[in-house]
This record gives structure tokens, sequence and C-alpha cells, in this order.
């Protein structure tokens, strides 16, 4: 079936460096565009960043633009994203979500569970 | 950029029907999807492209789009209902950006 798993969180000082990962299957992943969204404790979703189904479009947002990567290696069905010069307002939970088909309109379905990134000294 | 405007919480009895609203300037020009959150899980998709239903999700979910407003609508409410709602759109009009409201608790009486 569909499925997303997050991993690569953990407890990190600020102004360090980590790198999720996000392995796919079920679906053909080298044709879909991929998110990721994170979530503060407590508060909302927050959109972060998307790569295009071939790796070569990417947007972020401006909360992380210029310290976040977003990435993908479609031979081992992996998105990744590289995480510079962390804050502690990047503390939440990161999830990667698919996107659409060949293309950035569409929902994000399916998610994954998610992977908890803390950022304190 | 553009902003949706979601009520932090509503709350409705069993049986009885809830609506969710996402507040946009001319939202109805955006395609809104509405999201789903249980506490500790992961965001589940029950409305695509402002009224559609994914497989699996009841028929008792329905969405729309008009004006400056998008409802989710949950009809004969379950507390199996009590949630976390999220409406998102694709915001193309400048450098892109995808766009989540706030998030409405809905509580079961």
């Amino acid at each position: 079936q569909l499925q997303l798993v997050e991993s690569g969180g953990g407890v990190v000082q600020p102004g360090r460096s980590l790198r999720l990962s996000c392995a796919a299957s079920g679906f053909t992943f080298s044709t879909y565009a991929i998110h990721w969204v994170r979530q503060a404790p407590g508060k909302g979703l927050e959109w972060v960043a998307i790569i295009s189904y071939d790796g070569t479009n990417k947007y972020y947002a401006d909360s992380v633009k210029g310290r976040f990567t977003i990435s993908r290696d479609n031979s081992k069905n992996t998105l990744y994203l590289q995480m510079n010069s962390l804050r502690a307002e990047d503390t939440a939970v990161y999830y990667c979500a698919r996107g659409g088909w060949q293309s950035f309109q569409g929902w994000l379905d399916p998610w994954g569970q998610g992977t908890l990134v803390t950022v304190s000294s | 950029s553009y902003v949706l405007t979601q009520p932090p919480s509503a709350s409705v009895a069993p049986g009885k029907t809830a609506r969710i609203t996402c507040g946009g300037n001319n939202i109805r020009s955006k395609t809104v999807h509405w999201y789903q959150q249980k506490p500790g899980q992961a965001p589940v998709l029950v409305i695509y492209y402002d009224s559609d239903r994914p497989s699996g999700i009841p028929e008792r979910f329905s969405g729309s789009n008009s004006g400056n407003t998008a409802t989710l609508t949950i009809s004969r409410v379950e507390a199996g209902d009590e949630a976390d709602y999220y409406c998102q759109m694709w915001d193309s009009s400048s450098d892109h950006r995808w766009v989540f409201g706030g998030g409405t608790k809905l509580t079961v009486l």
C-alpha cells in the first residue's frame, strides 16, 4: 500500500545541522511531487518545501529559505531535507507527503507518520 | 501572501451537522483541500478539489467553495469525528506557496 516513512529526527543544538529522510513505497515515486510539512508542538500545520517529480524545481517557505534544502533520489525512492543553521523555532514534527502527479497542483496524500526534531542546547 | 482563516474551535452534538469554514480573498477561484488530524496521528485527506471525497472517507463528509468561504460539512457527526481540521490551497500567484489554514478543533459534545 502507499506508504511514506520519515527518519532522521532527534535532538540537535542551535546552529547545527540535521538531515531527514523519507522512504516511499507502493507508488511510482519518480512521477510525484513531494512535500515537507512541519508542526510545532501544539500548533498547526506549516508547509516547508516541495520538490518536483524530477527534482528540477524546488520551492521553500520564507521561514526556511536559505537554510533548508530539499532533494530526492528517485533511484532509491527517497526524499531528503537537509536542515542547516537550526533554530529553536524549527522544533517540530516533520512530515513528508505526496503531492501532485507530474505537477505542483493537487492535494497532499498520503502523509508519513512524522519525525520529531528538537532544537535545544 | 495568501491567508486562509479558520475558527479555532467548533462544537457539535452527536448526530448533528458540523460546518467548518475556511475564509480567503476570492477563495472560490482557488482549489481547496481538507485534512483531518487526530491527536498523535498524521493528517488524513478528507476532501480534495473543494468537494471530492477520497475512497474510504464516509459520505458524511462533504465540501463546498463559494465567494470568500470554503466549507467542510460533516453530517450525522460521530464521536470519532472529533479532531483538528485544516484547509489548504496552492497559491501559485507569486512565488509558489502551499498554504494551510490555522486549523479548527472540532469537539463532539
